[in-house]
């Protein structure tokens, strides 16, 4: 069975303050690692895909790397804007449905 | 906006009811899942649809049903409803078997 964790549950930082979101997994076989963003009563909103070990996304202050066991989500000088909750999903060769974490709840502060 | 639609945004209702939440997925997308979150189960996929057919199906309880119909749109219906049955629902869609879904703003369900 995929399993996904994504740690910390919760993140609050000051404007500017780089850091780094976790997301830990155990898959048969990854096709694809996604990265999602969710704001408070929205649909989540697809970021990235990554498929292989080293890969790695950018996207304005946000960029996603993989590794055979993890991937982190790197938000660079983040702004208010950027608060949101970032959702991780596996899908594995076993399986085509996307198994989600629990997400991160990054509140950025001005 | 993502291209997938969702109604009703919002809906209240009591134990032992019956409701209907429906999808319109992005124009062109043959595929179509839906997920429950709850706060404190997150994203649980339930069930996926492709063309019409059933193809994964997830935890899904007894009591729901779905289905995929000619147009692509779907319907998830709920029945015999608990407290336990509310959360937010949500559908998807892409073009395949890809992980990269496009979510609808989701149906807010509240069983009292």
């Amino acid at each position: 069975e995929d399993q996904v964790t994504q740690s910390p549950e919760a993140l609050r930082l000051q404007e500017g303050e780089s850091s780094s979101l976790n997301c830990s997994y155990t898959v048969s076989g990854l096709r694809g690692l996604f990265w999602y963003r969710q704001d408070p009563g929205k649909g989540p909103e697809f970021l990235f895909t990554l498929y292989s070990a080293g890969e790695e996304k950018e996207k304005e202050r946000l960029k996603a790397t993989l590794t055979k066991k993890e991937s982190f989500l790197h938000i660079t000088a983040p702004k208010p804007e950027d608060s949101a909750t970032y959702l991780c999903a596996v899908q594995s060769g076993g399986s085509y449905i996307p198994t989600f974490g629990r997400g991160t709840s990054l509140i950025v502060h001005p | 906006d993502s291209g997938v639609t969702q109604t009703p945004k919002h809906l209240i209702t009591a134990t032992g009811q019956r409701v209907t939440l429906r999808c319109s997925p992005r124009s062109g997308d043959l595929s179509v899942y839906w997920y429950q979150q709850s706060l404190d189960q997150g994203l649980q996929f339930l069930i996926q649809y492709y063309n019409g057919e059933e193809r994964a199906k997830g935890n899904i309880l007894e009591r729901f049903s779905a289905q995929q119909f000619p147009d692509l749109h779907s319907e998830l219906n709920l029945s015999s409803l608990e407290l336990g049955d509310s959360a937010l629902y949500f559908c998807a869609s892409s073009g395949g078997t890809g992980g990269e879904l496009f979510f609808g703003e989701g149906s807010r369900l509240t069983v009292l």
